[in-house]
């Protein structure tokens, strides 16, 4: 079994200030981690993965995040906020399914929702 | 590049009509999505298909059907609309080779539909 938690529902910054979106996981394979960002109206787009190689991933727009297994964190962050980063932000935990067929592999964070302030 | 390609992007339906929604991608992927997306819920699986011919239940399955027309092509149909089925419905697809794990999903716009 694996679970993702996003410890934020909406996180609110000023711009050209740090961000920080909180990711937490669990699961009993050696997982892959993704962060996807959405703006309105628009599809999930992917910032960045973790697939076990480096534990600091660097993503697309200026973001990164640092795999933490002892914490079981998969943190997303930027040095400075700006404005068109307002959005939605989804961390996805996948494993590989070792039982096979019936599960995609795929858990879903709920979402955090990006406020900027100008 | 198209990617995944939804239609339509918006719908209105009355209690009660069927309709299907359509999904196409250009990226010779095998595995194929079908997700909800509610206020405060994130996406929930409706249906997947990890290759032609093949389709699987996923967390939220009751009121739709799927089909895995192609390798292409995944379309969700829903056959007696209820107000409860108002939600913004993502396809995505994901390459499988060679761990399907490593893989991120792409997803397509999303169709909005509202059922009254």
């Amino acid at each position: 079994a694996q679970s993702v938690t996003q410890l934020d529902s909406h996180v609110s910054v000023s711009e050209g200030t740090p961000v920080l979106l909180r990711c937490n996981y669990s699961s009993s394979y050696s997982p892959s981690l993704f962060w996807y960002v959405q703006h309105p109206n628009k599809g999930l787009q992917l910032l960045l993965k973790y697939t076990s190689a480096a534990t600091l991933v660097k993503g697309i727009n200026g973001f990164e995040a640092e795999f933490k297994k002892s914490e079981t964190s998969f943190h997303l962050t930027k040095p400075s906020a700006h404005m068109s980063d307002a959005a939605e932000y989804f961390c996805v935990v996948s494993a590989q399914m070792l039982s096979g067929g019936g599960a995609d592999g795929l858990t879903f964070g709920k979402g955090t929702h990006l406020i900027i302030q100008p | 590049n198209a990617g995944v390609t939804q239609n339509p992007k918006f719908q209105v339906l009355k209690t009660g009509q069927s309709m299907t929604l359509q999904c196409a991608q250009d990226m010779n992927h095998n595995s194929m999505y079908w997700y909800r997306q509610d206020p405060g819920m994130g996406l929930r699986l409706i249906y997947y298909s990890a290759s032609e011919g093949t389709t699987d239940k996923g967390e939220v399955p009751n009121g739709y059907n799927v089909s895995r027309l192609n390798k292409r092509e995944f379309s969700l149909r829903l056959e007696s609309a209820a107000p409860s089925q108002t939600s913004v419905y993502f396809c995505a697809s994901r390459e499988d080779r060679p761990f399907p794990s490593n893989q991120p999903q792409h997803f397509g716009d999303g169709t909005r539909l509202s059922i009254l």
